[in-house]
């Protein structure tokens, strides 16, 4: 169990276009989901956390407007990245947590690798 | 505030031998989690051993071990009997329940 999926895996898109990122829980409700960047060799940045049915809470020098999280359902989160620049290009990897697990546990997703031409 | 810091940016040790990661934390909390997770070249973050604050004895999955220092606020990993699948890089994490924070990571090396 605890299951998450990430939607597309690798995403190529030209400069001020915008991309979407699906992230899924496959087999369990998602209260809360991360959405992590991480440069090569570096770790992961927290950018935000949104619970379902509310507005996200966003990881200070994070731009909201930039970067938009919709978690609608109890099964999915979505990350936009509006008018993407080449600095956006990265990989981004939600985590979900749900009712059903231990509130220290979070279970990651495959991650997507962006690349903005 | 919760830091992670983990001092060994890369490491790397012979098949079958064994090797220590280190790992060492800050936080005003008594009630967390500690975590080692391996980030092997897919990316894909997988879990290797989990440890309670509260639980004194130090977990065990298979050949991975931690050396949980409380007091010390030291949270090792030991790999035994080392295996090619193993280079990867690992993170230590901490969470108090609402987010994790990870160290910069340790990239590990197995040579064969």
């Amino acid at each position: 169990g605890a299951v998450v999926s990430q939607h597309p895996s690798w995403v190529i898109c030209k400069s001020g276009t915008s991309v979407k990122i699906e992230c899924r829980s496959l087999d369990f409700q998602a209260t809360t989901m991360f959405w992590y960047r991480q440069f090569p060799k570096q770790s992961l940045m927290l950018m935000a956390t949104s619970n379902e049915g509310s507005k996200a809470t966003y990881e200070q020098g994070v731009e909201k407007d930039k970067f938009l999280i919709n978690h609608a359902s109890l099964t999915l989160s979505t990350l936009t990245v509006t008018s993407a620049h080449p600095e956006d290009s990265s990989f981004y990897i939600c985590s979900a947590r749900g009712l059903d697990y231990p509130s220290s546990e979070q279970y990651f997703g495959p991650g997507t690798r962006l690349t903005v031409t | 505030a919760q830091t992670v810091t983990q001092s060994q940016p890369e490491m790397s040790v012979q098949e079958a031998e064994t090797v220590t990661l280190s790992c060492t934390y800050d936080t005003s909390e008594s009630d967390y989690y500690l975590f080692w997770y391996k980030q092997p070249p897919s990316r894909q973050m997988i879990l290797v051993i989990r440890q309670e604050a509260y639980k004194q004895q130090n977990a065990t999955e298979n050949r991975f071990s931690v050396n949980f220092q409380k007091a010390a606020k030291s949270f090792s990993l030991k790999i035994s009997d080392s295996q090619l699948g193993d280079a990867a890089m690992y993170f230590c994490a901490l969470t108090t329940g609402n987010q994790f924070y990870f160290g910069t990571g340790t990239s590990l090396t197995v040579i064969p």
